[in-house]
C-alpha cells in the first residue's frame, strides 16, 4: 500500500510560536492532500484540501492565515500553524491521494500532536 | 445533506467474541462510496475496505466482514473472534462529493 509519512509526530511549543508539520508521499504522487484536526475522541475534521501547484481550498471556518498551507510538489504538503496559542493544542492529521475522484482511496500520515504552552 | 452517524461510541467485548460496529448513512447521491479505516492508538488511519454504491455483495476478509445493505442505508462491521490487537477507533466514512467520516466507535477488547 501507499506509504504517508508525517513529520513531526509531537511538538510542544510556546504561545505565539509558529510550527510547521510535514506531510509527505514516499511511494507514490499525491496530486492532493488533504488536511484535518481530530480533537480528543472525535471525529476527524477536515480544514483544507491542497492540489499541487495551487492555492489550498480551506473550509469554511478555518482561519487561512492562521494555518498556511502549501503543496509546493505533488509529494509534499506542509501545514505552518502561525502564531499559535493553546486553543491550537489538537491532533493533526494529513491524508494524500493520487487523484482526487470520487472513491479515491485516502492515504493517511500517523499524525502530530500539538500542544501550545 | 451527507452524513455518517456511528452510534456506538465506544464498546468492550471480551476476546474472541464477536463484535459488529453500526455505520448509518445519508445521501442524495445515487453514486457514492463507503470506507470503514482503523485508528490504532498510534494515530495513524488504515484503509480497511472500500465499497461502492453499486456493489451490494457482502464481503469477507480473515476475521473481518461487511454487510452493506442499501435499503437500510447501513454499512456495518463484524470482527469475528476478537482480539485484542483489534482495539482501535473504527471509521466509517462516506465519500460523495466529500470524504465524511463518522464519529467513530473506540472498540476495546479485554484479554
Amino acid at each position: 500500500g501507499a506509504v504517508v509519512s508525517q513529520h513531526p509526530s509531537w511538538v510542544i511549543c510556546k504561545s505565539g510560536t509558529s510550527v510547521k508539520i510535514e506531510c509527505r508521499s514516499l511511494d507514490f504522487q499525491a496530486t492532493t492532500m488533504f488536511w484535518y484536526r481530530q480533537f480528543p475522541k472525535q471525529s476527524l475534521m477536515l480544514m483544507a484540501t491542497s492540489n499541487e501547484g495551487s492555492k489550498a481550498t480551506y473550509e469554511q471556518g478555518v482561519e487561512k492565515d492562521k494555518f498556511l498551507i502549501n503543496h509546493a510538489s505533488l509529494t509534499l504538503s506542509t501545514l505552518t500553524v502561525t502564531s499559535a496559542h493553546p486553543e491550537d493544542s489538537s491532533f493533526y492529521i494529513c491524508s494524500a491521494s493520487r487523484w482526487r475522484g470520487q472513491g479515491e482511496k485516502l492515504f493517511f500520515g500517523s499524525g502530530t500532536q500539538l500542544s501550545v504552552l | 445533506a451527507q452524513k455518517v452517524t456511528q452510534a456506538q461510541t465506544e464498546i468492550s467485548v471480551v476476546e474472541k467474541e464477536d463484535v459488529t460496529l453500526d455505520c448509518v448513512y445519508e445521501t442524495r447521491d445515487t453514486t457514492y462510496y463507503l470506507f470503514w479505516y482503523k485508528q490504532p492508538p498510534s494515530g495513524e488511519l488504515v484503509f480497511l475496505i472500500r465499497r461502492n454504491s453499486f456493489d451490494e455483495q457482502n464481503e469477507i476478509s480473515g476475521r473481518y466482514s461487511w454487510n452493506f445493505q442499501k435499503s437500510t442505508s447501513s454499512f456495518n462491521f463484524t470482527i469475528t473472534a476478537s482480539q485484542v490487537v483489534d482495539s482501535a477507533v473504527y471509521f466509517c466514512a462516506l465519500d460523495g462529493n466529500q470524504f465524511y467520516f463518522g464519529t467513530g466507535t473506540s472498540l476495546t477488547v479485554i484479554p
